[in-house]
């Protein structure tokens, strides 16, 4: 168990529709980022969330948001689903920069459109 | 446009001999540079990072390299065991730049033969 728990660990949902994924970081750490990992890309970075503000953004769609609540733990929302978005979702969470010490990320969401 | 390739998407090694994982990067603004490993249904587990003032970090049996004139890092992993057989993925950042965004490599898939 690394400490970042993502729930839920497998859903299936029709496109079109719209989903949230719940990440609840380490204890004690206060950054939380959000990566998708397609079947022939790498691990791809969403956003960073700071002690509940957002702190850096990547190639996150507009049908994507994401917030981090007072508690820490965040949640990623995708709307308007499309097949392309079947993708592993991970969180992780790290103290500071994490560079040092480098990320701990959870076990990841499987998100399947049909 | 990859920023970070590792060109190997397999490695094969006998149990005991040296792992040697590489990694090319693109972008030389990259200053913090870290190996992750990843079982199957696990998310990325952090291994060992380095930052562009050095050219090598070691930790137990895994030690980075970095050239940073060839925009190069490896990662050596001697004795390798049956147990490091995992996908390993290299990640690159710029501490100047958005903190968030490792940018991550496609992995590489390590199998150890007993």
């Amino acid at each position: 168990d690394s400490g970042v728990t993502q729930t839920p660990k497998h859903l299936i949902t029709a496109t079109g529709q719209r989903v949230t994924l719940r990440c609840s970081p380490r204890s004690g750490d206060l950054s939380v980022y959000w990566y998708q990992q397609s079947l022939d890309q790498g691990l791809q970075f969403l956003i960073q969330y700071y002690n509940g503000e957002e702190r850096a953004k990547g190639n996150i769609l507009e049908r994507f948001s994401a917030q981090q609540f007072p508690d820490l733990h965040s949640e990623l929302n995708l709307s308007s689903l499309e097949l392309g978005d079947s993708a592993l979702y991970f969180c992780a969470s790290s103290e500071l920069t994490g560079l040092i010490n480098g990320y701990t990320f959870g076990s990841g969401t499987r998100l399947t459109v049909v | 446009d990859q920023q970070v390739k590792q060109n190997s998407p397999s490695l094969s090694v006998q149990e005991g001999r040296i792992s040697i994982l590489n990694c090319d990067y693109t972008n030389s603004m990259f200053d913090y540079f870290l190996w992750y490993k990843k079982y199957p249904a696990e998310g990325p587990t952090f291994l060992i990072s380095i930052s562009s003032i050095k050219d090598k970090n070691e930790d137990g049996r895994f030690t980075v390299f970095l050239n940073k004139s060839a925009k190069h890092l490896s990662l050596h992993i001697v004795p390798s065991q049956p147990g490091d057989s995992a996908v390993y993925f290299c990640a690159a950042t710029s501490y100047g730049g958005s903190q968030g965004n490792l940018i991550f490599g496609k992995g590489t898939k390590l199998s150890v033969k007993p």
